[in-house]
């Protein structure tokens, strides 16, 4: 079965530690993204990466890192650096070419104790 | 800069009657719009798009509306049904997904 997984679904952090969530695609996707939720708001984009070995920063990338060393991964690190990390985060991928629908995980909720 | 708004929050409608589910934009250079659906706990699920060169695109039971003067794009359902209840989030992008923005979602509850 084709699609996006998500790892862990809820995550609990300590203040000033750093935290990794994974997501993974098999549906052989060149682009994935990750997108940031919070209440009241529309998903901002993070991250973005078109191909293997780049990726760009999207609207709030302050505070978060990114890798894509192989084609079905794009783990998302939120750093110390980022001021209020509390949230749900979205990974999504989509086909090359045209504007595409994105297809997306089913997200992991990042709690900051 | 909320360039993809829903001003509505939440809509409740009945089971059978037709849900409407309004947004608007402020970009004229999107020229790509879309809707997702999402349940609790999942990720949002493509519904269905337009692009700019229609006015109109119909899938089923649902329908989008675009009046780009208007920069204003709407979802019709109809007839709604329960299992419609989710949260519908508008999206609209220019000639690349990098430029995706995002409504901050309406949250539909359709009762039986």
């Amino acid at each position: 079965d084709g699609g996006i997984t998500q790892s862990p679904k809820y995550l609990f952090r300590k203040e000033g530690q750093n935290v990794t969530l994974s997501c993974e695609q098999n549906l052989n996707h060149d682009a994935m993204y990750w997108y940031r939720q919070d209440p009241g708001q529309g998903l901002r984009l993070i991250y973005y990466s078109q191909i293997v070995n780049d990726f760009q920063k999207g609207d709030i990338a302050e505070g978060y890192s990114v890798s894509r060393e192989k084609k079905e991964s794009f783990p998302l690190t939120v750093t110390s650096a980022q001021k209020n990390p509390t949230a749900f985060y979205l990974c999504a991928s989509t086909g090359t070419g045209d504007v595409n629908e994105q297809f997306f995980g089913p997200g992991t909720r990042l709690t900051v104790l | 800069d909320q360039q993809v708004k829903q001003n509505s929050p939440s809509l409740s409608v009945q089971e059978g009657r037709i849900s409407i589910l309004n947004c608007d934009y402020t970009n004229s250079m999107f020229d790509y719009f879309l809707w997702y659906k999402k349940y609790p706990a999942e990720g949002p699920t493509f519904l269905i798009s337009i692009s700019s060169i229609k006015d109109k695109n119909e899938d089923g039971r649902f329908t989008v509306f675009l009046n780009k003067s208007a920069k204003h794009l709407s979802l019709h359902i109809v007839p709604s049904q329960p299992g419609d209840s989710a949260v519908y989030f508008c999206a609209a992008s220019g000639r690349n997904n990098n430029d995706m923005r995002f409504g901050a979602g309406t949250r539909l509850t359709v009762k039986p």
